[in-house]
């Protein structure tokens, strides 16, 4: 089935550092992937929307100069915290839906980057 | 908007026990609603979907039935296993490419 492999799966940064998460679509061409923040025991938020070859849609609250997002291509989305502050550690989770028949019913998402900012 | 409400959790069983998660939404139009888990570390994997009303949705023992007049999703396993330890989540969809709105989640805990 459809993959989306994200990476890295852990990082830790020093404060004021950035750090780049990618999540690819392995088998299907990902024209919008959604980036999602999860905090300890809570659910996941919506950050934004990346679209191919547009800018992404931040949601009220996210600071789009903090979290870049890049979605270059069909297959591959990042998403770059800058400068990096301990309240930015979280797990952040990418998901893509699948499109084409399946559009309205799956969307997959990536194993998670849980990063700490020391 | 959308929103889905479950119940909170920590939900802990013994093995084989009767599990109910309960999950109900606000939506506009004819969403489609899924139940995803989360193990430890790990990101979410669906478990099971359903995207009419009446459908019931089931994988690996687990079940959900879309009830448009209760707007609930209620997730349902006759016999839980400690394999089964994992945060589960209602979530809800509409047509198109929209993002999935989760509800808070709910640590399930199963014990031997």
């Amino acid at each position: 089935g459809a993959v989306v492999s994200q990476h890295p799966s852990r990082v830790i940064c020093k404060s004021g550092t950035s750090v780049k998460i990618e999540c690819r679509s392995l088998d299907f061409q990902a024209t919008t992937m959604f980036w999602y923040r999860q905090f300890p025991k809570k659910s996941l938020m919506l950050m934004a929307t990346s679209n191919e070859g547009s800018k992404a849609t931040y949601e009220q609250g996210v600071e789009k100069d903090k979290f870049l997002i890049n979605h270059a291509s069909l297959t591959l989305s990042t998403l770059t915290v800058t400068s990096a502050h301990p309240e930015d550690s979280s797990f952040y989770i990418c998901s893509a839906p699948a499109g084409g028949k399946r559009s309205v019913t799956e969307a997959f998402f990536g194993q998670g980057t849980r990063l700490t900012v020391v | 908007g959308n929103s889905v409400t479950q119940m909170e959790g920590p939900v802990t069983l013994s093995e084989e026990a009767f599990l109910t998660i309960n999950c109900t939404y606000t939506a506009t139009g004819y969403p489609s609603l899924f139940w995803y888990v989360q193990y430890p570390g790990e990101g979410l994997q669906l478990l099971l979907k359903a995207t009419k009303a009446d459908d019931k949705g089931s994988n690996k023992g687990f079940e959900a039935t879309y009830r448009k007049e209760t707007t609930s999703f209620h997730l349902e396993k006759g016999s839980v296993q400690v394999s089964d330890s994992a945060v589960h989540f209602c979530a809800l969809r509409n047509s198109g490419n929209t993002p999935l709105v989760f509800g808070k989640g709910t640590r399930l805990s199963v014990i031997a």
